[in-house]
């Protein structure tokens, strides 16, 4: 059954580096969207994507966020600097079409910033 | 602004019972509602979903129902296993905040931790 995948499962990194977590959408979903759970809180939407274009974004998707499909497969969020406060489990997510439709997410990497 | 709310926060209970989670949201303006299952540091699986328009939903021993008009929906859990242990969380999709194109995205309940003992 396809699935959505993400790499990496786990990253560190440090205050102030860049950051740029991967995921791989099911094949034929055109919407991509990226949410985050900081530990113990809620799942978080940032962003959607929809033919090469932001479609909606939170608050907490500020300028230091960007997401890209940079090929047919890939879709990334970009944090430029990182912050403590940006320590999540990152959650990419898909659909094959618009409102009606089930999201399928990844299992998630885990960005923990020191 | 869209509220979800789950009902217990946390549960216990023997293998073999049946059980309900409750989820509520604030606004009915709802697209659809989907049941999430999320195991410890791990992704989330989608269980049901139910359309604004549709009662119920049910795949194997999971059965969800949506009360829109009241912004209530359940998922019931038939004959739970160790197995069924797990987060589970609820999600609504909901227009944009802002208006204009929205591609739907889900706001989230805390989540209920399930824990079935044998």
């Amino acid at each position: 059954e396809p699935e959505v995948t993400q790499t990496p499962s786990h990253q560190v990194t440090q205050m102030g580096q860049e950051v740029i977590l991967r995921c791989v959408p099911i094949s034929n979903h055109l919407y991509f969207y990226w949410y985050r759970q900081i530990l113990g809180q809620k799942v978080e939407f940032l962003v959607s994507f929809y033919n090469n274009e932001i479609s909606e974004k939170s608050e907490i998707f500020d300028d230091q966020f960007s997401v890209e499909r940079p090929d047919g497969s890939n879709f990334t969020l970009k944090i430029r600097s990182t912050k403590l406060e940006d320590s999540a489990m990152y959650f990419c997510a898909s659909s094959v079409g618009t409102l009606s439709y089930e999201q399928y997410f990844g299992p998630g990497t885990r960005l923990t910033v020191t | 602004k869209q509220e979800v709310t789950q009902i217990p926060a946390a549960l216990s209970v023997p293998e073999g019972e049946n059980l309900v989670l409750n989820c509520s949201f604030t606004d009915s303006a709802i697209y659809n509602l989907q049941w999430f299952r999320q195991d410890p540091g791990k992704g989330l699986t989608s269980l049901l979903l139910i359309q604004s328009s549709q009662r119920e939903q049910t795949s194997g021993r999971l059965n969800a129902s949506l009360d829109k008009s009241s912004g209530r929906s359940t998922l019931y859990i038939a004959a739970s296993q160790p197995g069924d242990s797990a987060t589970y969380l609820c999600a609504v999709r909901v227009p944009s905040n802002a208006g204009g194109t929205s591609y739907g995205k889900l706001t989230f309940g805390q989540g209920t931790i399930l824990t079935v003992h044998p």
